[in-house]
């Protein structure tokens, strides 16, 4: 079963809103959780590293004001798109590293944000 | 250069076929290998796991690391329809901090 949970899995919102996407590690502690964007028939793209008790790292081109993330504990994890506009309409999805299974990444199911 | 090359696809076949899934790196670092299914509008799901050189094999489905010719691959026996998705190969660097994904291939297999 799923390891990891995210929602919501689909959002539409007016250009100018704040939109917030929660990922939850389910039966583990993640100190580190990251925080993907995807576009039609691309590759994942990391947006950003997101630590338990610290700021987030953010990947070059990522503008943090936008994209606020929150690791306020060692099992969620949240990206809030701050004054989302139609360019921000993608498909986001969070991963964490599971300490109890070798390390390996988990992802979540993903939420498609469409900005209108 | 990339440090990991995935031939986008789309690839093709036909249910029943062996599929043959390749990425090929550049950063002798990496150590852990990993090969994701995505489904479209789905997250990754992992598949296959692997540390170092050698084989693994779970199912229809056998991953092989090639460390000297910074090669991997994943091969699907008995190839489905619902095998139909995209494959995204993952590798790690030893106490590595981030995980550096293919392309991925998208996979079509017709009935």
């Amino acid at each position: 079963g799923a390891v990891v949970s995210q929602h919501p899995s689909r959002v539409i919102c007016k250009s100018g809103t704040s939109v917030k996407i929660e990922c939850r590690s389910l039966d583990f502690q993640a100190t580190t959780m990251f925080w993907y964007r995807q576009f039609p028939k691309q590759s994942l793209m990391l947006m950003a590293t997101s630590n338990e008790g610290s700021k987030a790292t953010y990947e070059q081109g990522v503008e943090k004001d936008k994209f606020l993330i929150n690791h306020a504990s060692l099992t969620l994890s949240t990206l809030t798109v701050t004054s989302a506009h139609p360019e921000d309409s993608s498909f986001y999805i969070c991963s964490a590293r599971d300490p109890s299974r070798d390390e390996k990444l988990f992802f979540g199911s993903g939420t498609q944000l469409s900005v209108l | 250069q990339k440090e990991v090359e995935q031939d986008p696809g789309p690839l093709s076949v036909p249910e029943g076929a062996i599929v043959s899934l390749n990425c090929t790196y550049s950063n002798s670092a990496f150590q852990y290998f990993m090969w994701y299914r995505q489904y479209s509008r789905k997250g990754p799901e992992l598949l296959m796991y692997t540390y170092s050189s050698g084989n693994k094999e779970d199912g229809r489905f056998t991953a092989q690391v090639d460390k000297s010719s910074k090669y991997i691959s994943l091969f699907i026996r008995d190839s489905q329809p619902s095998d139909s998705a995209t494959y995204l190969c993952a590798m790690t660097t030893t106490g590595g901090f981030k995980t550096i994904f293919g392309a991925g291939t998208r996979l079509f297999v017709k009935a």
